[in-house]
Formats: structure tokens, C-alpha cells, sequence
């Protein structure tokens, strides 16, 4: 079974610009997490989707967004683009949820914005 | 739950020595509290995941025990191999997410 694949692994935006960042859960699985990780840091929570339906929000601004499709894929898009934006971009698929259930990351998207 | 501390940041041990790390969290609204294992180039990948006070895990050579009570965990990890060298993080689950210490990274030496 193919694990979680994330896309694209890598990305080169400017300050301003939009993004949106890909991710396919492992099959069966119907939660997805996303996560922003800096160097030095763990992964930061940003949200979390169950059955199409958002269930967490991170402390993140309104420039983030997500949403999950009926194939229980997702997206995370993130508008007006900043230099502190730059970091590696986690997903995580479970059953279920964190709460209940064991995540499985994908390979991650770097993101770096100049 | 707002600060997870784990200890110690980095650690340098030869092949054959066990060693142990101590993940903190508050223990006020805590649900569950997960280990990963972080390889350089890899994806974070799942070690355990607790949820009663007292639980321990064990998969091969490493264990986690939890009190939730007094909010900590250790990692242990019996007889490190070179292939044991990684970042681990803990996460405990609050009321509504995950949140991630900053890790403790192993180097295990030939």
C-alpha cells in the first residue's frame, strides 16, 4: 500500500505570492493533519480535517487555509506569501484522528519563500 | 497543554549503551501522547501512542512509559544501535490538537 504522498516536494515562492500544497492520505484513512515545522522546532499544528470537515484549527493567521475533497485528499492553501512562511510542510493521515488513532506523515514540501 | 519540554536536547552515546529521555507536559486536559521516531530525509514515523496513566509500549528495543498524573513520559531504548540515531519527538493531545516538544535528538556511535 502506497503511504501518504505530499506535493510538490520542494517550492521556490516570492513574498505576495499564493500557494497550495497537496497531500493523498494512505487509502481507508479519513483524517488528515497539517503541519508546519521550522528548523529547531517540532511540527506546529495547523488544522486538521475528518470526513470533509474541518475538526481543529492551529494558531495560524487567516491566510491559511484547507480543505479535504470526497477522496478525503487535501489541500492547504496559504495567500500573501511572508519570508516566515519558509519551512517544511507535513501531512498526516489517520483513521480517525490523532486522538484516537496513530498518524502516518508524508514526505513533506519544502517551501521556501524569497 | 501549552509547553512540552523534552530532555535532554541532544545526546551522544556508543553502540551497545541504553539511554532514556524524558518528555514533560502539563497534566491538565490531556488526552493521549504520541512518540515518533524523525530520521534526517525522512518522514516522521510513529512509535506509540499512550493514553492511560501507568500504559508502557514496547516495540523491539525500545519502550515508553507514561504518567499522566505528574505529566511525563520516558523513552528508552535498550542497547542503541547506529540505526537508532534519529530526533524523537513527543506529542501529548489536548483538548483539540497535538503539540510537539522540540525533540531530542541521538547520535549513536559505532
Amino acid at each position: 500500500d502506497a503511504g501518504v504522498t505530499q506535493s510538490p516536494t520542494h517550492l521556490i515562492k516570492t513574498r505576495g505570492q499564493h500557494v497550495t500544497l497537496r497531500c493523498s492520505p494512505i487509502s481507508g484513512h479519513k483524517s488528515v493533519s497539517w503541519y508546519q515545522q521550522v528548523l529547531g522546532q517540532g511540527p506546529q499544528f495547523i488544522f486538521q480535517y475528518y470526513e470533509k470537515e474541518e475538526r481543529g484549527r492551529g494558531n495560524f493567521p487567516d491566510r491559511f487555509s484547507a480543505r479535504q475533497f470526497p477522496n478525503y485528499s487535501s489541500e492547504l492553501n496559504v495567500n500573501a506569501l511572508l519570508l516566515g512562511d519558509s519551512a517544511l510542510y507535513l501531512c498526516a493521515s489517520s483513521l480517525r484522528g490523532p486522538l484516537e488513532d496513530t498518524q502516518y506523515f508524508g514526505p513533506g514540501t519544502r517551501l521556501t519563500v524569497l | 497543554i501549552l509547553n512540552v519540554e523534552q530532555s535532554p536536547q541532544s545526546l551522544h552515546v556508543q553502540e551497545g549503551d541504553s539511554t532514556n529521555f524524558t518528555c514533560s507536559f502539563p497534566s491538565s486536559n490531556f488526552y493521549a501522547l504520541h512518540w515518533y521516531r524523525w530520521e534526517t530525509a525522512k518522514s516522521p514515523e510513529a512509535l506509540f501512542v499512550m493514553t492511560l496513566n501507568g500504559d508502557e509500549k514496547k516495540k523491539g528495543r525500545i519502550s515508553a512509559t507514561l504518567n499522566t498524573k505528574e505529566g511525563y513520559s520516558y523513552l528508552y531504548i535498550k542497547g542503541s544501535q547506529p540505526e537508532d540515531s534519529a530526533t524523537y519527538l513527543c506529542a501529548p493531545h489536548g483538548t483539540d490538537k497535538l503539540i510537539f516538544g522540540t525533540g531530542t535528538r541521538l547520535q549513536v556511535f559505532p
